[in-house]
Formats: C-alpha cells, sequence, structure tokens
C-alpha cells in the first residue's frame, strides 16, 4: 500500500526557515514524479516543486530561489527546504506521487507570523 | 509563468450537466488533469490526460481540452458531486510543468 507521511510543519517567523519530510511506503521516491503542492486556508491548490526521476527539479515562481526540493533514495523520503519564509507561505504542504498525482500526503501546516 | 483560469463558482440544479471551464494560452497544446476535493479531504483525480476517466468515477465525469480551453463535463449532476475542483495543466517540457488553476466550487442547487 501506498503511503505518504509529511512531518516537520509549525510556526514560523518571516524570514526563517523550515525543511519538511515526506516519508514514503509501497514504491520508491527515485522511481516516479514527486511534486509538493500547498493550499492556503480557504484557497486552492498551488503546485510549488517537482522533481522527476531523472532528478530534473522546477519551482513556481512564487518560491523559485527560496525552497529546494530533494530527496534520499536510502530513507526513501522527499524534502521540501524552505528559506526565507514569507506571510504569504502559510497553508497546508502536501507531498504527492506521480502525474496525475494519485497519492496525497495527509498535509503538514506551516504557518508564516510573528 | 503559465497562467491558469477557472471560474470561481459554478451552480447546477440536479439532474442538469455541469461544465467547468480551465482557461490557459494554447492549452490545447497541453494535457490536462482535474481533481474534484471535498472538506477536509485531499483531491481525487476524476479526469486525466484531457479525458481518460480513472476506475471508480463514473461515466458521467468527462473532459476535453482544445485551443485555449479545457472542460470538465458532469452529466446528470448529484448531490454528492457538490465539491471543489481543480484542473491542473501538465507540460513536461516546461519550467512550471504542473500549475494549477484556482479551483471551482460546484454547487448543487
Amino acid at each position: 500500500e501506498v503511503q505518504l507521511v509529511e512531518t516537520g510543519g509549525g510556526l514560523i517567523q518571516p524570514g526563517g526557515s523550515l525543511r519538511l519530510s515526506c516519508a514514503a511506503s509501497g514504491f520508491s521516491v527515485s522511481s516516479t514524479y514527486m511534486s509538493w503542492v500547498r493550499q492556503a486556508p480557504g484557497k486552492g491548490l498551488e503546485w510549488i516543486s517537482i522533481i522527476y526521476a531523472g532528478s530534473y527539479t522546477y519551482y513556481a515562481d512564487s518560491v523559485k530561489g527560496r525552497f529546494s526540493i530533494s530527496r534520499d533514495i536510502s530513507k526513501n523520503t522527499l524534502y521540501l527546504q524552505m528559506n526565507s519564509l514569507r506571510a504569504e507561505d502559510t497553508a497546508v504542504y502536501y507531498c504527492a506521487r506521480e502525474v496525475p498525482i494519485i497519492n496525497w500526503g495527509q498535509g503538514t501546516l506551516v504557518t508564516v507570523s510573528s | 509563468s503559465y497562467v491558469v483560469t477557472q471560474p470561481p463558482s459554478v451552480s447546477v440544479a440536479p439532474g442538469e450537466t455541469a461544465k467547468i471551464t480551465c482557461g490557459g494560452n494554447n492549452i490545447g497544446s497541453k494535457s490536462v488533469h482535474w481533481y474534484r476535493q471535498k472538506p477536509g479531504q485531499a483531491p481525487v483525480v476524476v479526469i486525466y490526460y484531457d479525458s481518460d476517466r480513472p476506475s471508480g468515477i463514473p461515466e458521467r465525469f468527462s473532459g476535453s481540452n482544445s485551443g485555449n480551453t479545457a472542460t470538465l463535463t458532469i452529466s446528470r449532476v448529484e448531490a454528492g458531486d457538490e465539491a471543489d475542483y481543480h484542473c491542473q495543466m501538465w507540460d513536461s517540457r516546461s519550467d512550471h510543468p504542473g500549475v494549477f488553476g484556482g479551483g471551482t466550487k460546484l454547487t448543487v442547487l
């Protein structure tokens, strides 16, 4: 059974950093597209980053230069390093598998506030 | 970057047909996926690669994509179809391969 479990969210001050983790089971994170998608309270979904099986990475303009996606094959875990956080980054962050997305994690809430 | 536009809301009576659009520059040359999201739940794909339907999704759900508009059509709408619907443009050759629209709230009157 495929499972995705995100951790690492929380309350952080503007300008701070957080690293989100997504522990995967039932498949290898290196074998497929893995994405991060966020959803601000009461808003729609926002694609923010993807890593291809071949290791290409892409970012939304809203996070480019501040966020970094990576994976650890030995731990079968996807990461999102988030730096220079802003109030507008407040959202539930989901990791997601495949294109189209067929598996979602439960989400982890990131709140950026002083 | 690529912009995908959806109407914020669509309302339809039970038994009628709902059409939810997803607009973008020459979106017909890209692929579009549609997701349904009910409150407190993760999204579920209902149409992928423009018009394919996953197993378990009723035949009432269909999709098309041409020109500058992709469309999700839900026939014989039921109360249980009420949800947020999100389209996602997919273009693996793009620097922004997986952009979502803003989402559409489908209300069943």
